[in-house]
């Protein structure tokens, strides 16, 4: 079956410590998204890339970083400068960047800073 | 700013009733909206895409209008049934070949 992995399902991470989220899909999409999601705020645009070796700042990428280097993969990685990571992060593709195409999203990953 | 407001965070129905949920916008000229399911712990599931220039699309117990003159869209769920019950999210374009901008979503239950 087609679709979008996302891994590990729940992460704890320490003060300081930087940490990578994993996002694989095999429907062959160029687009891929990293949103970010907290109580009441709805969903938010880290990083998204259209393309193997490019991608581009959302709303609120200050304190991530993404790559691109394989069609299949976009981790996100939360750094230490990121200073409220606790949140639900969701990875997501597209055959296009536009919106005239609904998004594929995996099941999310539960970041918690302990 | 663009805004994008869905109208309540909670709507709670009965079965067999019809749900309407509302998706309004400010600021924003959308080409497409797309409405989503969310369960809790999950990601959004794609339900509907709607163009400018269609004013209502179905599928199955699911209707979406969208009137670009009140900037507005209604996600209809007709013959609710408690397995409906999930929170519901609008999308839209925020300009021309650009990513899709989410709405805060309304939570729907539905009783039995």
């Amino acid at each position: 079956d087609g679709g979008i992995t996302q891994s590990p399902k729940y992460l704890f991470r320490k003060e300081g410590q930087n940490v990578t989220l994993s996002c694989e899909q095999n429907l062959n999409h160029d687009a891929m998204y990293w949103y970010r999601q907290d109580p009441g705020q709805g969903l938010r645009l880290i990083y998204y890339s259209q393309i193997v070796n490019d991608f581009q700042k959302g709303d609120i990428a200050e304190g991530y970083s993404v790559s691109r280097e394989k069609k299949e993969s976009f981790p996100l990685t939360v750094t230490s400068a990121q200073k409220n990571p606790t949140a639900f992060y969701l990875c997501a593709s597209s055959p296009s960047g536009t919106g005239r195409i609904g998004y594929t999203f995996g099941s999310g990953t539960r970041l918690t800073v302990v | 700013s663009q805004k994008i407001e869905q109208n309540s965070e909670a709507l709670n129905i009965q079965e067999g009733k019809t749900a309407t949920l509302t998706c309004n916008y400010t600021n924003y000229s959308p080409a497409y909206l797309q409405w989503y399911r969310q369960d809790p712990g999950r990601g959004p599931v794609f339900l509907l895409l709607i163009r400018e220039n269609e004013k209502e699309k179905r599928k199955e117990r699911l209707k979406v209008t969208f009137d670009t003159t009140l900037k507005q869209s209604l996600f209809h769920i007709t013959a609710s049934q408690p397995a409906d019950s999930a929170t519901y999210l609008c999308a839209l374009e925020a300009g021309a070949n650009s990513k899709l901008t989410f709405g805060k979503g309304i939570t729907l239950s539905v009783r039995p």
